[in-house]
């Protein structure tokens, strides 16, 4: 059963970059789409965005500008760059698998990290 | 985008109760919608998929149906385990959105 973890740091200045990484164990991360997914402090998901193992990514447009997913196949890890960042980009940050068939991505995530809390705050 | 609505937003039931929480799309999504079980302080967990699809090792309690633009999670008898909050995803276009969500309280 594959396993996400989430690690970063749990505090980032305000115009700063917050910088998280998502481990994948006891699996590969080839073959599959990967996203991050956050939730405001007792407020509901959103998606940020999600990359492909041979490197396609995809935004959310409300976050576009600002963010960066990228993956390193060799140490199994993918991670989101998210800058210029704000007091609203404090959130819990969900690292998730995508299912895939035949290179597209479908029927949303079905593996979850624990979540990391990151906070925005000077 | 399209909006995911859900409601109730919130509901109250006791053990045993047939709960039935209903996500309206803006537009058509075919049955790309995914169903989302989240406890305090937990990461989601999918319960059901292309709409209708039981999650390998979801109870049967749970079960979806719908497809366009209305669908429904139905909880066959509430169990304590089931207080938590639901989400719906689509993802049949950009961005994939969730609905606002559904607290599952006990009466």
């Amino acid at each position: 059963q594959v396993q996400l973890q989430e690690s970063g740091p749990g505090l980032v200045k305000p115009s700063e970059t917050l910088s998280l990484t998502c481990t994948v164990s006891d699996g590969s991360i080839s073959s599959y789409f990967w996203s991050w997914i956050r939730q405001p402090p007792g407020k509901g998901l959103e998606w940020i965005g999600y990359i492909y193992y041979s490197g396609n990514t995809k935004y959310n447009p409300s976050l576009k500008s600002r963010v960066t997913i990228s993956v390193d196949t060799s140490k199994n890890q993918f991670s989101l760059k998210l800058n210029s960042v704000t007091a609203a980009d404090t959130a819990v940050y969900y690292c998730a698998r995508v299912d895939y068939y035949d290179k597209i991505p479908v029927n949303g995530f079905d593996t979850w990290g624990q979540g990391t809390m990151v906070t925005v705050s000077s | 985008d399209i909006q995911m609505t859900q409601s109730p937003s919130s509901l109250s039931a006791s053990v045993g109760d047939r709960v039935t929480i209903t996500c309206r799309a803006s537009q058509g999504i075919r049955n790309d919608l995914g169903w989302y079980q989240q406890k305090s302080g937990k990461a989601p967990k999918r319960l059901i998929y292309a709409a209708s699809s039981l999650q390998s090792g979801v109870p049967s309690r749970f079960s979806g149906s719908g497809s366009g633009t209305e669908f429904t999670l139905t909880i066959s008898s509430l169990q304590p385990e089931d207080f938590a909050t639901y989400y719906c995803l689509q993802h049949n276009s950009y961005p994939w959105t969730f609905g606002q969500g559904t607290k599952v309280e006990i009466k």
